[in-house]
């Protein structure tokens, strides 16, 4: 079974703080990819980044990055210097090797407040 | 930028009608999917193409929905006949066969098809 928890529902901060947004997944296979997607509220997914389970390593996109501990689960992305644009809900999903389906965590809204 | 289309953006219409929705992947994906995003959830895969066929179908109600991909390329999905609680998102998403197998493939969602059932 695989699972994605999101826990946080909304998130607001003012612009130029960092924030956080955490995932935590569940799977029981040893080969699986993360993913992170933006919906704004036009409604479209945007691909934001792909993380392959073998790869620790953290990313660093901008004002964007990732955090992947496989030791826990988690899969946490923090927005640097927050802006009015990064207002959108953002979801968190999970694909194990060979699945069909992308997972999708619940999403977390996020509000940054000018 | 290449993008999936899909159309209607926004039906409103009464239960028990019937409604269908339209997706145009972008050009050479292969893989087309229909997914539905209820307010305040992720979306959940209600079936997947290859091509033409089917690959996976599970979560598809079938009692009501219907989907095809007759050319293996563009793609209809129908309720028929809608019910209160199929009011959501209908996001049509597509990738191409890269990275398919491991999973590493990433999906390019369309703008959605958004329904509300009165």
């Amino acid at each position: 079974a695989q699972k994605v928890t999101q826990a946080q529902t909304e998130i607001s901060v003012v612009e130029k703080e960092d924030v956080t947004l955490d995932c935590v997944y569940e799977t029981r296979d040893t080969t699986y990819y993360l993913f992170w997607y933006k919906q704004p509220p036009s409604g479209e997914l945007v691909f934001l980044i792909r993380r392959n389970s073998f790869d620790e390593q953290n990313e660093i996109s901008g004002r964007y990055s990732w955090n992947f501990q496989k030791s826990t689960s988690s899969f946490n992305f923090t927005i640097t210097a927050s802006q009015v644009v990064d207002s959108a809900v953002y979801f968190c999903a999970l694909r194990q090797t060979g699945a069909n389906n992308l997972f999708f965590g619940t999403g977390t809204r996020l509000t940054v407040i000018p | 930028e290449a993008e999936v289309a899909q159309s209607p953006r926004y039906k409103i219409t009464e239960k028990s009608q019937a409604v269908a929705f339209w997706c145009d992947p972008i050009s050479g994906h292969a893989t087309l999917y229909w997914y539905r995003q209820i307010l305040g959830q992720g979306p959940e895969l209600l079936v997947q193409f290859q091509d033409e066929s089917v690959v996976d179908d599970s979560q598809l109600p079938k009692d009501r929905f219907s989907a095809e991909r007759l050319k293996g390329v563009d793609s209809t999905l129908k309720i028929q006949p809608a019910e209160l609680g199929d009011s959501a998102m209908y996001l049509c998403a597509s990738s191409s066969r890269t990275g398919e197998i491991s999973g590493a493939n990433v999906l390019t969602f369309g703008a959605g098809s958004r329904l509300t059932v009165l």
